[in-house]
């Protein structure tokens, strides 16, 4: 079955306390992005991919790092979590195409909690 | 910098009626554009991606057209049913920077039976 997983799906942790949320996707897609999703401020791009070993920031950048070592993996990196990355996190995948990016397909979601 | 809006906000509607939602965006120069349905506590799942060069999709009763110089774009649901109850987000991909996402903040659309 194609499909995005992510991991972990819920997760409270304390200001300062380094994290790795996961993701992961099978259907060999050279694009990969995260996006965090707040009340009245929609979806924002954290970070995006177009292959391995590249990486773009998109809107809202600060606080986050990324890796893409290999094409199926893109996890996203809290170094120094803060009350303000408190969010609902979605990692979505793509296929990239002459014409931009085909359709996303999105994992199922990560709600992080830092007190 | 790319702006997408979502009009209206929230949008209640009994059953049967057709309906359209609304999606505008500030930059013309986009790769695509996508509409896509949230439900409660769920991700998302895409509906419909209209290229640039291209004026609608359609997948069965959904119809998504495409006014890339107006910088418009509308989701048509026909007959609508309770089970479209959801939250529906268009998306545009930019050129500048290349492929980079901007979603608008949703239309949160009720179905009465």
């Amino acid at each position: 079955e194609a499909q995005v997983t992510q991991n972990p799906r819920y997760l409270i942790t304390v200001t300062g306390k380094k994290l790795t949320v996961t993701c992961s996707q099978n259907m060999n897609h050279e694009y990969m992005s995260w996006y965090r999703q707040d009340p009245g401020l929609g979806l924002r791009q954290i970070y995006y991919s177009m292959n391995v070993e590249v990486t773009d920031k998109g809107d809202v950048p600060e606080g986050y790092k990324v890796s893409r070592k290999e094409k199926r993996n893109f996890p996203l990196i809290l170094e120094s979590p803060s009350p303000n990355q408190t969010s609902l996190y979605f990692c979505a995948s793509s296929s990239l195409g002459v014409g931009g990016t085909d359709t996303q397909y999105f994992g199922p979601g990560t709600r992080l909690t830092v007190l | 910098k790319q702006e997408v809006t979502q009009i209206p906000a929230a949008l209640s509607v009994p059953e049967g009626e057709n309906l359209v939602l609304n999606c505008s965006f500030t930059d013309s120069a986009i790769y695509n554009l996508q509409w896509f349905r949230q439900d409660p506590g769920k991700g998302l799942t895409s509906l419909l991606l209209i290229q640039s060069s291209q004026r609608e999709q359609t997948s069965g009763r959904l119809n998504a057209s495409l006014d890339k110089s107006s910088g418009r774009s509308t989701l048509y649901i026909a007959a609508s049913q309770p089970g479209d109850s959801a939250t529906y987000l268009c998306a545009v991909s930019s050129h500048s920077p290349v492929n980079q996402f901007y979603f608008g903040t949703g239309t949160s659309l009720t179905v009465i039976p």
